[in-house]
């Protein structure tokens, strides 16, 4: 264990279905990130919550929406979501600042049918 | 466009062998170099974090220098072992950008 915490750890829904994943750590880091891994892809950047204010949406579509309640919490809500969309999706947290390095959770793998 | 370029994208070595790769990133803007080890079926791992010019750093048999002026990285490892297998990535800040990864297999 890492000490962030992903659930589900698999997710498979339809493409009416709304879903959400879950992110938590209480490793007292004040930075939470949601990347997202397709197949033969780097990992992309989606989202970035320091301090629960959101300071990075890296064009992502509206089908995908975060939430951030408090610093040890975050979701990733899930609606409408195409084939394309199926991916290894990671949620990492960090103290704040650029100097330090991410700790990962185990990933939740979706799959979208 | 892939700002961040890591080679090879693989890599075989026999056991003992030492090895190294690359993590090339744009030599503007910089302000860390991140290093991680991602092994099948677990979370990607924290190796180094590096922030100055001609920095380097080591952790057992790894060890990894900077080069900002240039825009490069390299990792090395020495003497590799079996559990060495894995995918080793960079990230360049801001904000961060991953690079895709070299996959080291070791052979025993």
């Amino acid at each position: 264990e890492t000490g962030v915490t992903q659930t589900p750890r698999h997710l498979v829904m339809g493409m009416t279905n709304k879903k959400s994943l879950k992110c938590e750590q209480h490793l007292g880091h004040n930075a939470m990130y949601w990347y997202k891994q397709s197949a033969k892809k780097p990992l992309e950047l989606m989202f970035v919550y320091n301090f629960k204010e959101q300071t990075e949406n890296n064009s992502v579509p509206s089908r995908f929406s975060p939430e951030c309640p408090n610093s040890s919490h975050l979701f990733l809500h899930l609606h409408t979501l195409q084939p394309e969309d199926s991916a290894l999706y990671l949620c990492a947290s960090s103290p704040s600042g650029d100097n330090y390095g991410y700790t990962f959770g185990s990933g939740t793998r979706l799959t979208v049918v | 466009i892939l700002n961040v370029e890591q080679s090879p994208q693989s890599l075989h070595v026999q056991e003992g062998d030492s090895t190294n790769f690359t993590c090339s990133f744009p030599s503007s803007n910089f302000y860390a170099l991140h290093w991680y080890r991602w092994e099948t079926a677990k979370s990607p791992e924290a190796l180094f974090v590096m922030t100055l010019n001609g920095d380097e750093k080591k952790k057992g048999r790894i060890s990894a220098t900077l080069n900002t002026k240039e825009g490069y990285s390299y990792l090395y490892i020495k003497g590799s072992q079996p559990e060495d297998s894995a995918t080793y990535l960079c990230a360049f800040q801001p904000p961060p950008d991953f690079g895709g990864g070299t996959r080291l297999m070791v052979k025993p």
